[in-house]
């Protein structure tokens, strides 16, 4: 089967410029995930959806970053202004429902550096 | 909260040496705990897995077990490879409300041939 999909993969933009990636998970999984992984860390979840709602968006700074999955398939994560620390890979992952034992796949990520 | 503690790295060992990555984790409820793997340039990728305590987890001469008593989940192989140099994620999930993954802040480790 086919991964998750992400696009781009590096961005390079300046300070309190904007900036979007997207995702297109797993078919069929109707889990979606958007994890930061700054340098020398692991992953933190922005946001997590089911389906096109969102379940957790408890650590995602909303005066400057957005998601949305509107059609419960691809999703996309804007940042809009960004700041020198946003520089990260942004990390899509994927699960198909059913509990916590199912696994979540992740794609390559978006290398994102501020200047 | 929930969180994860890994041994800092970096790790490096020579080919055919023994690897253990040290792992405990703190959680509120009874949680699945996981190994990740990410090659560089690449998305991480499950390694192992276990979910209820004393299981054990295994995959490429990769294994892992859920002790409860030590709050643990240590990573050991027995004979590493060149191929086997990546950064080595901890992470646990907690059953029930958000199926978020908590990660470690990661290991990693480097083998020379």
């Amino acid at each position: 089967e086919a991964g998750v999909a992400q696009s781009p993969r590096y961005k390079i933009i300046e300070k309190r410029q904007s900036v979007a990636f997207w995702c297109n998970p797993i078919s069929g999984h109707a889990t979606l995930y958007w994890y930061q992984q700054i340098l020398g860390q692991g992953p933190k979840l922005l946001i997590q959806f089911q389906n096109n709602g969102v379940v957790d968006d408890s650590q995602l700074p909303k005066d400057r970053f957005s998601a949305e999955r509107l059609k419960g398939v691809d999703s996309t994560l804007k940042i809009q202004p960004a700041k020198l620390e946003d520089s990260a890979v942004y990390l899509c992952a994927s699960s198909s429902t059913g509990g916590t034992n199912q696994p979540q796949h992740f794609g390559d990520g978006t290398r994102l550096s501020i200047l | 909260g929930d969180s994860v503690t890994q041994m800092e790295g970096p790790v490096t060992l020579s080919e055919e040496a023994f690897l253990t990555i040290n792992c405990t984790y703190t959680a509120t409820g009874y949680p699945s705990l996981f190994w990740y793997v990410q090659y560089p340039g690449e998305g991480l990728q499950l390694l192992l897995k276990a979910t209820k305590a004393d299981d054990k987890g295994s995959n490429k001469g990769f294994e892992a077990t859920y002790r409860k008593e030590t709050t643990s989940f240590h990573l050991e192989k027995g004979s590493v490879q060149v191929s086997d140099s990546a950064v080595y994620f901890c992470a646990l999930r907690v059953q029930g409300g958000s199926e978020k993954l908590v990660f470690g802040k990661g290991t990693k480790l480097t083998v020379n041939p």
